[in-house]
């Protein structure tokens, strides 16, 4: 069974640019998850999709930060306009259904840095 | 969700037991108990979790106090392998919020 897929995995920009990261989940997992990890620090919930609607999206910077999750499969995260602290790994997780206990999977990551 | 408190981190040698611990005073009846852990540059990965009874699986056990505020991850032999951050985290099995709410976790260095 194929994993989460995330790209790029590595992503250089200055600061005030835009990005946009891809995450292709495990196929029939309803929930998609997207989450920040700066250096040091566990990861952060940014926002969550059952199907392709959202639940939960209460830490997304939305003044900046927006995500899509097309036809329940692939999501895009975006940041426009870039910040030095924004500066992080960005994780894609997903799980199959939305239950408190569902295993979630994680993809590898993109590394963002911002100069 | 309730918090959890960790060791910031561990030290083992190769092919010792290793026990980790976490301590989770405020836990609801509906909390289960996981365990994730994030090897160098990947993504979180599922270990295990319970809810009151101890548990095994191919990774690991884990072991839950009787009254549930306090439980250890047990890696049976260390390898190199297992070297990453554990994450201990509750989560409630009665709600649909399934978000992982991660601390800073543990790190376990495994030495020759």
């Amino acid at each position: 069974e194929a994993g989460v897929a995330q790209s790029p995995r590595y992503k250089i920009i200055e600061k005030r640019q835009s990005v946009a990261f891809w995450c292709n989940p495990i196929s029939g997992h309803a929930t998609l998850y997207w989450y920040q990890q700066i250096l040091g620090q566990g990861p952060k919930l940014l926002i969550q999709f059952q199907n392709n609607g959202v639940v939960d999206d209460s830490q997304l910077p939305k003044d900046r930060f927006s995500a899509e999750r097309l036809k329940g499969v692939d999501s895009t995260l975006k940041i426009q306009p870039a910040k030095l602290e924004d500066s992080a790994v960005y994780l894609c997780a997903s799980s199959f259904r939305w239950v408190g206990t569902d295993t979630q999977y994680f993809g590898p990551g993109t590394r963002l840095t911002v100069l | 969700d309730a918090k959890t408190t960790q060791p910031n981190s561990m030290e083992s040698n190769e092919e010792e037991p290793v026990h980790l611990p976490c301590n989770h005073s405020t836990i609801s009846g509906t909390d289960y108990i996981h365990w994730y852990r994030q090897l160098p540059s990947q993504g979180p990965e599922y270990v295990i979790h319970g809810l009151t009874s101890n548990v095994n699986n191919r990774m690991a056990s884990l072991a839950i106090a009787e009254d549930r505020k306090s439980s250890t991850l047990i890696l049976h032999r260390a390898t190199l392998r297992d070297a990453a951050v554990y994450y201990c985290i509750l989560r409630d099995r009665a709600g649909t919020a399934s978000k992982l709410t991660f601390g800073t976790g543990t790190r376990l260095q495994v030495t020759l």
